[in-house]
């Protein structure tokens, strides 16, 4: 079973700081999707970026950038410029390719996640 | 486009009562996830619906919970005889085939059991 793990509980930026999320898995399958997602304070969980594993070019959204080391099985997310808005929980999830699941469609297995502040 | 919804959006209910929770997915969407999310925790994985065919269930927590959607469009998810460890989010997600799978959340139920 693939496991992700967040070791960073929580995390503290000054705005318009960068910040740099960790985050690693564990799989034994060579291709995969890596998403990172936001959950701000009573309110729905957003995708912020996300990465497939057969493509050797970071993703980037804007100020969202994440650093894929697919041997070290890592996938860091960088927050630029931060701003008060980026303040919530930030999860890192995997999900399988279809032809691991049988055919089917996978869940997503999430980190604990790591609860970013913004200092103003 | 409005969004995966959810309703109720609380729910207090006494042990071992049963509840129902419904979600709303995207419209064009085929495919729709439910998680239970516990504090603390990130979202954890319990079954998913491509149309109305219900694909994978094995995850689902007991043989308590049961999701159905009959038309392929809304969902259901019910918990029967509920105990205190059933409070949580219960998160429901949606997303469209062959769009690489990005799955869009909506908003949650959170259940409480006194």
């Amino acid at each position: 079973a693939q496991t992700v793990t967040q070791s960073q509980p929580e995390m503290s930026v000054q705005e318009a700081e960068t910040v740099t999320l960790s985050c690693t898995y564990d799989t034994s399958e060579s291709d995969y999707y890596l998403f990172w997602y936001k959950q701000p304070p009573s309110r729905q969980m957003i995708l912020v970026i996300r990465q497939e594993a057969y493509k050797q070019q970071n993703a980037t959204e804007n100020r969202f950038s994440v650093n894929f080391q697919k041997a070290a099985k890592s996938f860091s997310l960088k927050i630029s410029d931060s701003q008060l808005g980026d303040a919530a929980m930030y999860f890192c999830a995997y999900r399988r390719l279809e032809e691991y699941s049988g055919g089917g469609a996978d869940g997503l297995t999430f980190g604990k996640g790591t609860h970013l502040i913004i200092q103003p | 486009d409005t969004g995966v919804s959810q309703d109720p959006r609380h729910k207090i209910t006494k042990r071992g009562q049963n509840v129902t929770f419904r979600c709303d997915p995207i419209s064009e969407h085929n495919r729709l996830y439910w998680y239970r999310q516990t504090l603390g925790q990130g979202p954890e994985f319990l079954t998913y619906f491509q149309n109305e065919a219900q694909l994978e269930k094995s995850r689902l927590l007991s043989d308590r919970f049961s999701a159905e959607r009959p038309k392929g469009s809304f969902s259901t998810l019910e918990i029967q005889r509920t105990e205190q460890g059933d409070s949580a989010m219960y998160l429901c997600a949606s997303s469209l085939l062959g769009w690489g799978e990005t799955q869009y959340f909506g908003p949650g139920t959170r259940l409480l059991v006194l």
